[in-house]
């Protein structure tokens, strides 16, 4: 799968959009861009997931470039319970490989 | 509404000791998966099962890790002669199909080990 680069850290005002950015710029054609996120104490929990058009959900959006090497993940309103580790993945839905590889993530702090 | 369950959520160990963690899956979910959590860092692939059949054990870092799903549902994951490295946080995901890319694994709590 095809590694990823992320903002170690990001702050982000209570009520204001959050713009969490990844780079995958060795993405293959058959790779998805996958988010989740992990709050202090619990598992990490699925955001969304998408391979070139952007996606929304109850909970995000995902913008992937049209080149697919960048994505960001936009959380519109942000709230303090939104303050988690944030793992941007890529993954085939081919191979042999059936788990996820995380990275080190992004800390975002929802400021009040 | 039952998601995945973690005990204990807490576990203090002696080096040297053996230790067992168990996962209850989602039930009726296929594939299950464990991960460790080292401080800081994101979690790292362990072992995953397909129903009873452990189809990949390459992420378990020594022989003294041992991970079982006897029936296809709870698994346990168990740790012989402790030592200090292994203190992580050992999570555990399930994920509904066969093949789990085609679904979302969710997880546990995780169970804190702490070896002194």
């Amino acid at each position: 799968d095809a590694k990823t680069t992320q903002p170690p850290s990001m702050d982000c005002a209570e009520g204001r959009a959050a713009n969490l950015p990844c780079n995958h710029s060795t993405i293959s054609g058959n790779e998805y861009v996958y988010w989740y996120r992990q709050i202090h104490s619990q598992g990490p929990q699925y955001i969304i997931h998408g391979l070139k058009n952007n996606e929304t959900n109850e909970m995000a959006s995902l913008i992937i470039t049209e080149d697919r090497k960048s994505s960001t993940l936009i959380l519109p309103h942000a709230t303090l319970r939104d303050t988690a580790v944030y793992y941007c993945i890529v993954r085939a839905l081919s191979g042999s490989a059936r788990q996820l590889t995380f990275g080190s993530g992004t800390q975002l702090t929802v400021l009040p | 509404g039952a998601g995945v369950s973690q005990s204990p959520r807490y576990k203090v160990a002696k080096r040297g000791q053996d230790v067992a963690l168990r996962c209850d899956p989602i039930s009726g979910h296929v594939s299950l998966f464990w991960y460790q959590q080292a401080l800081g860092q994101g979690p790292e692939f362990l072992t995953y099962f397909q129903n009873e059949a452990q189809l990949d054990k390459s992420g378990l870092p020594s022989d003294r890790f041992f991970a079982e799903r006897p029936e296809g549902s709870v698994s346990t994951l168990k740790i012989q002669r402790t030592q200090q490295e292994d203190s992580a946080v050992y999570l555990c995901a399930s994920s509904l199909y066969r093949d789990p890319r085609f679904s979302t694994q969710y997880f546990g709590p995780g169970t804190r080990l702490t070896v002194l």
